[in-house]
């Protein structure tokens, strides 16, 4: 059964260092999610991609935060320099299509990011 | 801007229980809604998905309904069973915006 990877599956990292994340999408999926997950709450969309090109990434924090999918398929998102508060859940979803009502997500098993 | 409600947060049944789940949305104006379980610790897995223009879905003891017009989702488990002890998001997705809510947390009792 096709799944979304991801990887690693835990992180712990010391405050202002660097990480990064990698996910491979549903083969032949075009959209690409990166959700972040604060314990006890839903996930927040952080970016969406459609093939290599950003669709979405308001709740992005751009001045540590990165997010590529250079070839259109597997994408990897930086943080740069790590807070304390971005220790969470970190998850990438995949998609058939990017918007209408046939739009399933699909979810990797998360990374989970601990910054001390 | 879309806000998206569960309730109960958390909930606690014996086995054998049927039970439901609810899910409220402000913007109706949505493509579809999907009913999500995750265990702890661990990703999300799909469990229906109702089109815009659909007003139920059922996959083996899950229903889930959605009615438009009130803003409303329900997912319906009949006969509950300790296995499906976990967290249930639904989320809504309208334009290109996927909103989640925080979960219900569902705990069955053997």
């Amino acid at each position: 059964e096709a799944e979304v990877a991801q990887s690693p599956r835990y992180k712990i990292t010391e405050k202002s260092q660097a990480v990064a994340f990698w996910c491979d999408p549903i083969s032949g999926h075009a959209t690409l999610y990166w959700y972040r997950q604060i314990l006890g709450q839903g996930p927040e969309l952080l970016v969406q991609f459609q093939d290599e090109s950003v669709v979405d990434d308001s709740q992005l924090p751009k001045d540590r935060f990165s997010a590529e999918r250079l070839k259109g398929v597997d994408s990897t998102l930086k943080i740069q320099p790590a807070e304390l508060g971005d220790s969470a859940m970190y998850l990438c979803a995949s998609s058939l299509v990017s918007a209408g009502e046939y739009n399933e997500q699909f979810f990797g098993p998360g990374t989970r990011l601990t910054v001390l | 801007k879309q806000e998206v409600t569960q309730i109960p947060a958390a909930l606690s049944v014996p086995e054998g229980e049927n039970l439901v789940l609810n899910c409220s949305f402000t913007d109706s104006a949505i493509y579809n809604l999907q009913w999500f379980r995750q265990d702890p610790g661990k990703g999300l897995t799909s469990l229906l998905l109702i089109q815009s223009s659909q007003r139920e879905q059922t996959s083996g003891r899950l229903n889930a309904s959605l009615d438009k017009s009130s803003g409303r989702s329900t997912l319906y488990i009949a006969a509950s069973q300790p296995g499906d002890s976990a967290t249930y998001l639904c989320a809504v997705t309208g334009g290109f915006k996927t909103i989640f809510g925080a979960g219900t947390r569902l705990f069955v009792k053997a």
